[in-house]
């Protein structure tokens, strides 16, 4: 089946830095791919939609400008935050919409301290 | 904008029972997929079962089946012969036809499979 390959699995940052988040189609092309944030005990939130070649999708409420989402191939999409600090700590997770259904990463936690 | 709603934040049955996990959901579309999702304490999101709208027949995997009333627009997940391994959060999601969306998932039920 189709495979989503996320990386790192976790991170650990200063507060100030950036960090990015990976996210690749290992046996299909993704054109459109999503990003999730998943507090703790809580559901997923989709943050942005990642399409290729162009601008990203933001849900409400989402600071674009912290945010950043780079979909410069078919197979790689990047999640980068930037000047993180404590409260972006979370579980971020893509996903991506090959034929046959939705497919998932298996997920980013991050921790700024 | 579409909502999903489950109302079972935790729910704990033994081992071998039945349950069936409640969701609801609000939209005007007419062409959609719904999902159940199970996520595990490893956190990966794993696809339990999927349902067309457009599809009166209620889907089945296995141990799992739904109970699909679109006009109720409700979307029960029933879990038979529950094994420990079922322990982990289980999410509804909603999508509307086309794929060019997000999911829209409900809150999640933590459901406990007690040996």
């Amino acid at each position: 089946g189709a495979v989503v390959s996320q990386h790192p699995s976790r991170v650990i940052c200063k507060s100030g830095t950036s960090v990015k988040i990976e996210c690749r189609s290992l046996d299909f092309q993704a054109t459109t791919m999503f990003w999730y944030r998943q507090f703790p005990k809580q559901s997923l939130m989709l943050m942005a939609t990642s399409n290729e070649g162009s601008k990203a999708t933001y849900e409400q409420g989402v600071e674009k400008d912290k945010f950043l989402i780079n979909h410069a191939s078919l197979t790689l999409s990047t999640l980068t935050v930037t000047s993180a600090h404590p409260e972006d700590s979370s579980f971020y997770i893509c996903s991506a919409f090959p034929p046959g259904g939705y497919t998932f990463g298996s997920g980013t936690r991050l921790t700024v301290v | 904008a579409q909502t999903v709603t489950q109302s079972q934040p935790e729910m704990s049955v033994q081992e071998a029972e039945t349950v069936t996990l409640s969701c609801t959901y609000d939209t005007s579309e007419s062409n959609y997929y719904l999902f159940w999702y199970k996520q595990p304490p490893s956190r990966q999101m794993i696809l339990v079962i999927r349902q067309e709208a457009y599809k009166q027949q209620n889907a089945t995997e296995n141990r799992f089946s739904v109970n699909f009333q679109k006009a109720a627009k409700s979307f029960s997940l029933k879990i038979s012969d529950s094994q420990l391994g079922d322990t982990a959060m289980y999410f509804c999601a909603f999508i509307r036809g086309g794929g060019a969306d997000g999911l829209t998932f409900g809150k999640g039920t933590h459901l406990i499979i007690q040996p």
